[in-house]
């Protein structure tokens, strides 16, 4: 069973330029959430998707959007980068917000770097 | 806001020894997650605990949560050096997936 693939891995970006990253969750996994990991502020919560919705949202600006398609896979985009931008982007599968089994599943990340 | 936090947050050991990780969070929570990371890499889930009282072991980690007391423990026994790593506990708050994870413990384990 594959897990969560997010793609790309490793990317360079620099200031004021955007970027896309994508998050393919588990086979059958139909919620999908977002999570910044920096050194400073730790691991914080971006947004939360399920059914193509999204159903919650972090305390971040609105450069940081994401998007649900029918096939559960998600994206999330970062405009107007900042340096502070630079973080590993964690996306994490789960059955569905508030499943009984309750276990996440996080993916490799995407690690940004912002020049 | 529910706030979610670790002690120590670093914790140098030898092998063999016993210790233990404390995660407390603010508000009442039936839900919480033990993650590992190893630098570089991504999180691997270790536990989740869905009621209180209860308690999960794999190997020689060990995790219990007390909602009544907000309280949730990760004990290490007779560690080995490949459990260094930085623990993160995590608490689900409300519906949904939203987690609110601690600032992490780094586990250094000395041969």
């Amino acid at each position: 069973k594959a897990g969560v693939t997010q793609t790309p891995r490793y990317l360079i970006k620099t200031r004021g330029q955007q970027v896309t990253l994508s998050c393919s969750p588990i086979s059958g996994h139909r919620s999908v959430s977002w999570y910044q990991q920096t050194p400073g502020q730790g691991l914080q919560f971006l947004f939360e998707y399920f059914s193509e919705t999204q159903r919650n949202k972090g305390n971040f600006p609105g450069r940081f959007s994401g998007r649900q398609f029918s096939n559960s896979r998600s994206e999330m985009n970062v405009s107007t980068l900042e340096l502070g931008d630079s973080a590993l982007y964690l996306c994490a599968s789960s059955l569905e917000p508030g499943a009984n089994t309750g276990e996440l599943f996080f993916g490799e990340g995407s690690r940004l770097t912002v020049l | 806001e529910l706030k979610v936090e670790q002690n120590p947050l670093f914790l140098s050991m030898q092998e063999g020894k016993n210790y233990t990780i404390y995660c407390n969070y603010s508000t009442t929570s039936d839900r919480l997650y033990w993650y590992r990371q190893d630098p570089g890499k991504s999180l691997e889930s270790l536990f989740v605990l869905l009621s209180n009282g209860a308690v999960k072991q794999e190997g020689r980690l060990m995790a219990s949560l007390d909602t009544k007391a907000r309280l949730s423990t990760l004990h290490i026994t007779a560690a080995v050096h490949d459990l260094s790593a930085t623990y993160f506990c995590a608490v689900e708050g409300g519906w949904g997936s939203r987690l609110t994870f601690g600032e992490g413990t780094q586990l250094t384990v000395n041969p």
